[in-house]
């Protein structure tokens, strides 16, 4: 079946590295992506990872795949307060209609 | 860029009445529109996917009479939560897909919508 598993909570302070991990059982995923969540907000889409690339870095965000393990992981440099939110991994499983598997999702709190 | 919009963003309701949500793509057409429900402190759960001009798919478990989704145009899908109940509360968001954009990263979501039925 498909699972997408992340830790829980993660906490930072300010102006360093933030990694969340990700793994993800559905080996027929063509994208892999990460999602931000405010409180009392809707996703925002951070990025996304075609399933035959490594790495893709957008600015202060760089996603790894590692597609033999499944794992996926996002990398915040420079962690700023204003990243403190709630970071979702998900995949769209074999299925390339839109419908995505999500994560439970990763506090992140990130402390001045 | 694309936006999705959703109203209300905020509604109570007594136990037993429907409550309607609407999902709005607000610059691009979107045949194919999804639902999910999230619970506090927890992921989002798809419930279904609604098609525009045909009947929605459901999701195992989710339950179509009670949920009912209504896809009339390219740019606009309904939820109505049927005689709710407090077990329904939840926060309710929608997500859609460009139809002029090739792969899966063009998905974008609402702001979505939280139901407190008391």
């Amino acid at each position: 079946g498909e699972d997408v598993e992340q830790s829980l909570f993660l906490s930072v302070r300010e102006g360093d590295s933030s990694v969340i991990n990700c793994t993800y059982t559905d080996s027929s995923s063509t994208y892999l992506y990460w999602y931000k969540q405010e409180p009392g907000a809707g996703l925002q889409l951070l990025t996304y990872i075609f399933s035959n690339m490594d790495m893709k870095q957008d600015q202060r965000l760089t996603v790894l795949l590692n597609k033999k393990d499944k794992h996926l992981s996002l990398r915040i440099a420079d962690t700023q307060t204003g990243d403190s939110a709630i970071y979702f991994c998900a995949e769209n499983g074999s299925s390339n209609t839109g419908k995505l598997i999500f994560g439970q999702g990763t506090t992140l709190q990130v402390k001045p | 860029g694309a936006v999705v919009s959703q109203h209300p963003s905020r509604v109570i309701c007594k136990s037993g009445t429907s409550v309607k949500i609407e999902c709005r793509s607000l610059d691009f057409q979107a045949t194919t529109m999804f639902w999910y429900r999230q619970f506090p402190k927890q992921s989002l759960m798809l419930m279904a996917t609604s098609n525009e001009g045909s009947k929605a798919t459901y999701e195992q478990g989710v339950e179509k009479d009670k949920f009912l989704i209504n896809h009339a145009s390219l740019t606009l899908s309904t939820l109505t939560v049927t005689s709710a109940h407090p077990e329904d509360s939840s926060f309710y968001i929608c997500s859609a897909r460009d139809r002029r954009r090739g792969g899966a990263g063009e998905l974008f979501f609402g702001e979505g919508s939280r139901l407190t039925v008391l």
